[in-house]
């Protein structure tokens, strides 16, 4: 089965300051990758996914971005944290063939201050 | 978009108390999984079921497609089945993303 790493597990952040929080895959190849976010005390929305190297969507418009520079590792960045950035983010990832059950990593506690 | 609605929102049980969850959904769906959200945020995969009934221990769950609901039954609950339990739904056309229900949020006390 997959596994999936995210670092880092936690991250206190001044506004304006840049992200960069990474998530890796191992057990599949050519999986899809996802990235939620969480805010507290609610349910997860989608912000971005890939079916490959390269290949990024954007569910949302928002401050931040994907890329995807290898197979199995899925890179979410900004270039200026807002405080509405804060939240929990989840890397999740399928099998390549796009069907089929989605497993997550243990996601990294944002707070923006 | 697909709707995904759960209930009850919250619940709280006795420990060794029996529970339904119910999950319905808008549209047909060719992706169905249950999650428990544990303390620390981790999202553990509890069931992917689509259609028809799994079980699993103490948890068992059955989707009807076709009425659009799905049901995750939690027996003899323990103090460690706290937490929050999403459903989550795939719509069977275009790209698979899961759309998420707003969680049932769980205490099972001693």
């Amino acid at each position: 089965s997959q596994t999936i790493h995210q670092w880092p597990a936690t991250l206190v952040q001044p506004v304006g300051s840049p992200l960069s929080l990474e998530c890796t895959v191992e057990g599949t190849s050519n999986p899809n990758l996802y990235w939620y976010r969480q805010a507290a005390g609610r349910g997860l929305q989608l912000l971005f996914y890939s079916v490959g190297i390269g290949q990024i969507s954007s569910e949302v418009p928002q401050n931040l971005s994907a890329s995807r520079p290898q197979d199995r590792q899925f890179i979410l960045s900004s270039k200026k944290l807002l405080l509405s950035d804060s939240g929990f983010y989840l890397c999740a990832s399928t099998s390549g063939t796009g069907v089929g059950e989605q497993f997550f990593g243990p996601g990294t506690r944002l707070t923006v201050l | 978009g697909i709707q995904v609605e759960q209930s009850p929102p919250d619940l709280i049980l006795q420990e060794g108390a029996n529970s339904t969850l119910r999950c319905n959904f808008s549209d047909s769906v060719n992706n169905l999984q249950w999650f428990h959200q544990n303390p620390w945020g981790q999202l553990i995969n509890l069931f992917y079921i689509p259609s028809g009934t799994k079980q699993n221990g103490r948890l068992s769950a059955t989707t009807v497609a076709t009425e659009r609901y799905s049901l995750l039954y939690i027996s003899s609950s323990q103090t460690t089945d706290s937490g929050v339990y999403f459903c989550a739904v795939a719509s069977n056309t275009g790209f698979q993303k899961l759309v998420f229900g707003t969680g049932t949020r769980l205490l099972v006390s001693p």
